[in-house]
């Protein structure tokens, strides 16, 4: 019973560099999120997507990117990494829309950029 | 402009008794609300939701309370555990403004002692 895979678990990037933060899910949800928690804060929405090949914004996308061609799999890149990117990034599933479904989320990729 | 707000950043409660955990919301359209868990170096992890159209629900020790009116939810945990000692967030969801998103407060820090 994988449920939501993360990797990796731990990154350090320089300022400037590119990388992909991989997740995939085997529960077959159409529904899946990235997010970010800065410490202190509460989890803010990156992108979601509703089913492959379809992604739509959340409240903080900038510098970032996804894309969903797969049902399983949801990659998020950085193309310039910047401080202001230096979070926990967890990623999430569900079966329904966000109103009626929990979502399962995945132990976070801890990712700081120097 | 938070839209769901956890006041108190922590709470100290005795093993045996009973941890009350609050959330406030903002937006009216909100309809589905969840409190999730979070360990440290884990994912969260869904724990108990309710519709709008209910005013409490129950599972096991954990029972969640929505005042509309108020706009407030509240976690009851009894009898409280030490192995509740954890990171609870509030979300909220808005079926009826579409397929939005959850926006998630910032958490409340559980401590049982034994």
């Amino acid at each position: 019973n994988a449920g939501v895979t993360q990797t990796p678990k731990f990154r350090i990037l320089k300022i400037g560099q590119s990388m992909t933060l991989q997740c995939a899910q085997d529960m077959n949800h159409n529904y899946m999120y990235w997010y970010r928690q800065d410490p202190g804060m509460g989890l803010k929405l990156i992108y979601y997507s509703v089913g492959a090949g379809i992604t739509d914004k959340g409240e903080v996308p900038n510098g970032y990117n996804v894309s969903r061609s797969t049902t399983e799999d949801f990659p998020l890149r950085l193309e310039l990494a910047a401080p202001s990117q230096t979070s926990v990034y967890f990623c999430a599933s569900s079966h329904g829309t966000p109103s009626n479904q929990p979502q399962h989320f995945g132990d976070g990729t801890r990712l700081s950029i120097l | 402009d938070q839209q769901v707000k956890q006041n108190s950043p922590s709470l100290s409660v005795q093993e045996g008794r009973i941890s009350i955990l609050n959330c406030d919301y903002t937006n009216s359209m909100f309809d589905y609300f969840l409190w999730y868990k979070k360990y440290p170096a884990e994912g969260p992890t869904f724990l108990i939701s309710i519709s709008s159209i209910k005013d409490k629900n129950e599972d096991g020790r954990f029972t969640v309370f929505l005042n509309k009116s108020a706009k407030h939810l509240s976690l009851h945990i009894v009898p409280s555990q030490p192995g509740d000692s954890a990171v609870y967030f509030c979300a909220a969801s808005a079926a009826v403004a579409g397929n939005t998103p959850l926006v998630f407060g910032k958490g409340t820090r559980l401590s049982v002692i034994a």
